[in-house]
């Protein structure tokens, strides 16, 4: 069946280093979304990218698309502690589902 | 605009017991999505609704079974509970079914012992 996979699962930094989470999907993807939750809290809506090598920026992330629609990054340049949490890229599911979500990458920033 | 609201927000029941979730989506939304969220498997996909039919299914045994009303509010039930239905159960809502901008609810924590 189709899989989104996320790496890597964990990413530790110091606040101000750089951090980036990848995405790749078994199938052709249509099109990608990113969330991210916080502890405790539910996932939210970041991003939707929908073309081919299409970038994206939210301040100080940034969202990238492949090429062959296939994969898909998040960075964020010098992160805060208001970054932690888990980030989700999720795509339409090609076997009778809504989205298929990648296992998440969970970022924790030291101060 | 509200965002989703679910109800309750946390659960404790029995196995063998079977639980009720609701869900009313953001308005004008009409789509309502369900997952399941452990721990050990991430977020899992249970089952889409819109204009009152389901329209996805995930692989779900059948006790976990849901409906949704024509102001599409939805619910979720599962009958049977099992220790492994321990899980926080998500819902969101997107403007259709061929939109993937998916919104979330905060989620109701069930717990079974």
């Amino acid at each position: 069946g189709q899989q989104v996979m996320q790496i890597p699962q964990y990413q530790h930094v110091q606040e101000g280093e750089d951090f980036t989470t990848y995405c790749n999907s078994s199938t052709t993807l249509s099109n990608i979304q990113w969330y991210k939750q916080r502890p405790g809290g539910h996932p939210v809506f970041l991003i939707q990218l929908v073309k081919s090598g299409e970038v994206k920026k939210q301040k100080r992330l940034t969202f990238q698309f492949g090429e062959a629609k296939k994969n898909s990054s998040l960075h964020i340049t010098a992160t805060q502690t208001t970054d932690v949490g888990t980030y989700f890229c999720a795509g339409p599911d090609t076997n009778a589902g809504k989205s298929t979500f990648g296992d998440g990458t969970t970022l924790t920033v030291k101060p | 605009k509200a965002g989703v609201t679910q109800t309750p927000r946390y659960l404790i029941k029995t196995r063998g017991q079977q639980v009720t979730l609701s869900c009313s989506p953001i308005s004008g939304h009409r789509s309502v999505s369900w997952y399941q969220q452990t721990p050990g498997q991430g977020l899992q996909f249970l089952f889409e609704y819109f204009s009152e039919t389901q329209r996805n299914k995930g692989n779900f045994p059948g006790r976990f079974s849901g409906r949704q009303f024509s102001n599409s509010r939805s619910e979720m039930n599962v009958s049977t509970l099992e220790l492994g239905d321990s899980a926080l159960y998500l819902c969101a809502s997107s403007y259709g079914t061929n939109s993937y901008e998916q919104y979330f609810g905060p989620g109701t924590r069930l717990t079974v012992t």
